[in-house]
């Protein structure tokens, strides 16, 4: 089965700080995705990475990055946490083999809080 | 801008009846329609999936409709049971996207015993 965890389940921070949020898969997939999800907004796209060392944008990567050193980790940084950032972000892998209608696997989540 | 509009956003249905949940989208170029379901303090998981050559899909009491002309895909829960209660989410993809899933906002089932 595919897992994919990720680092903390909850975590509290204050405004400022810089925040590492870490996903690890172990299925050797290509591509890995962050998230956050926010009730009546559903999930959206922070940061995707296709390959190592490689990242793309997604559809809210203002006051995020990310890193991927690693094929198996992808890392989530919010550089200076706000209390706007406070959200569940939920980590994603699939692989690269056929199409995009492959599955992505989702970790359990990591509910932050930012005081 | 929600490219995936999804209704209702939260639903609640007696033991033994039909859940349904509607989706609609904007980018003709979406051609893969994907349902997650997430239980509470759970990642989502692949529920069902559908593509626009077929217009219903059905796997045991879960069928997805599919009408291309009026953009609308919809999920339909048949004899829901209370472990069905969980949150659904539609998705949406166009093929050269290469892996970008765009989501609806949610609905929240809960099924009364």
């Amino acid at each position: 089965d595919v897992k994919v965890t990720q680092s903390s389940r909850y975590l509290v921070k204050r405004t400022g700080e810089k925040v590492f949020l870490e996903c690890v898969q172990d299925m050797d997939h290509e591509n890995m995705f962050w998230y956050r999800q926010d009730p009546g907004l559903g999930l959206r796209l922070i940061y995707f990475s296709y390959d190592v060392k490689m990242k793309e944008k997604g559809d809210i990567p203002e006051g995020y990055s990310v890193s991927r050193e690693k094929k198996e980790r992808f890392s989530l940084i919010l550089e200076s946490a706000s209390t706007n950032q406070t959200s569940m972000y939920l980590c994603a892998s699939k692989t690269r083999l056929a199409s995009s209608y492959n599955e992505q696997f989702f970790g359990p989540g990591t509910r932050l809080t930012v005081l | 801008q929600q490219q995936v509009k999804q209704s209702p956003q939260s639903l609640i249905v007696q033991k033994g009846g039909i859940s349904i949940i509607n989706c609609a989208y904007e980018n003709t170029a979406f051609d893969y329609f994907p349902w997650y379901q997430q239980f509470p303090g759970k990642g989502p998981a692949l529920l069902i999936a559908i593509r626009p050559d077929v217009s219903e899909k059905k796997e045991g009491r879960f069928t997805i409709s599919f009408n291309k002309s009026a953009k609308q895909f919809s999920l339909h829960i048949m004899d829901s049971q209370p472990g069905d209660s969980a949150t659904y989410f539609c998705a949406a993809t166009p093929e050269t996207s290469g892996s970008r899933l765009t989501f609806g906002e949610g609905t929240q089932l809960t099924v009364n015993p």
